[in-house]
């Protein structure tokens, strides 16, 4: 089972930061959150993860709350490109790798 | 780098057919994930992968699918035989499970099978 909460749809301007609200209120210590998207008929690709600090790479930014039940993905600047389905997931590195997604955020970046 | 790589990319066949899908996985990668993803649904695992070794099957309908991972580098999905309810995407994924690092799961783009 999922162990996270996101809305099913969300719209964005492009060009404006786009933040994607998951909820994981039964996270574990030794969980991570990991955040991945998928657009249209392509395979899930990889975006940020992290365990309790706030960390940025080049696609985004993930905002974890100081009690770790929560987390936000921001997209700085939206572009059409991406709009996507994106999973929020907590995975126990040290329980198999496994990833299970739930359903998802639907984003449409709109014009 | 290739990435992870998957054939066919579509598959139409009738019920009661079989059907196999292959993945290469990315050179290096240990750790190999075949997905089933419904349309407007998650992905869902249907086993795992570590080299050449299935460590986790428990999703995996075996009365109908197997797998199978020669030499712990590629693999093969297979379905006999198909019943209209196996329309999905397959996925198929692989990861570095080195100590002490973590680069993600690489997904391929997917087999669309669609059973009429």
């Amino acid at each position: 089972d999922a162990k996270t909460t996101q809305p099913p749809s969300m719209d964005c301007a492009e060009g404006r930061a786009a933040n994607l609200p998951c909820n994981h209120s039964t996270i574990s210590g030794n969980e991570y959150v990991y955040w991945y998207r998928q657009i249209h008929s392509q395979g899930p690709q990889y975006i940020i993860h992290g365990l309790k600090n706030n960390e940025t790479n080049e696609m985004a930014s993930l905002i974890i709350t100081e009690d770790r039940k929560s987390s936000t993905l921001i997209l700085p600047h939206a572009t059409l490109r991406d709009t996507a389905v994106y999973y929020c997931i907590v995975r126990d590195r040290n329980a198999g790798n496994m990833l299970t997604f739930g359903g998802g955020t639907r984003l449409m970046v709109k014009p | 780098e290739a990435g992870v790589v998957q054939s066919p990319r579509y598959k139409i066949i009738e019920k009661k057919q079989p059907v196999a899908f292959w993945c290469n996985p990315i050179s290096g990668h240990n750790t190999l994930y075949w997905y089933r993803q419904n349309l407007g649904q998650g992905p869902e695992l249907l086993i795992r992968y570590e080299n050449e070794e299935a460590v986790d099957d428990s999703q995996l309908p075996k009365d109908r699918f197997s797998a199978e991972r020669l030499k712990g580098v590629d693999s093969t999905l297979k379905i006999q035989p198909a019943e209209l309810g196996d329309s999905a995407v397959y996925l198929c994924a692989s990861s570095f499970g080195g100590t002490g690092v973590d680069y993600g799961y690489t997904f391929g783009s997917g087999t669309r099978l669609t059973v009429v």
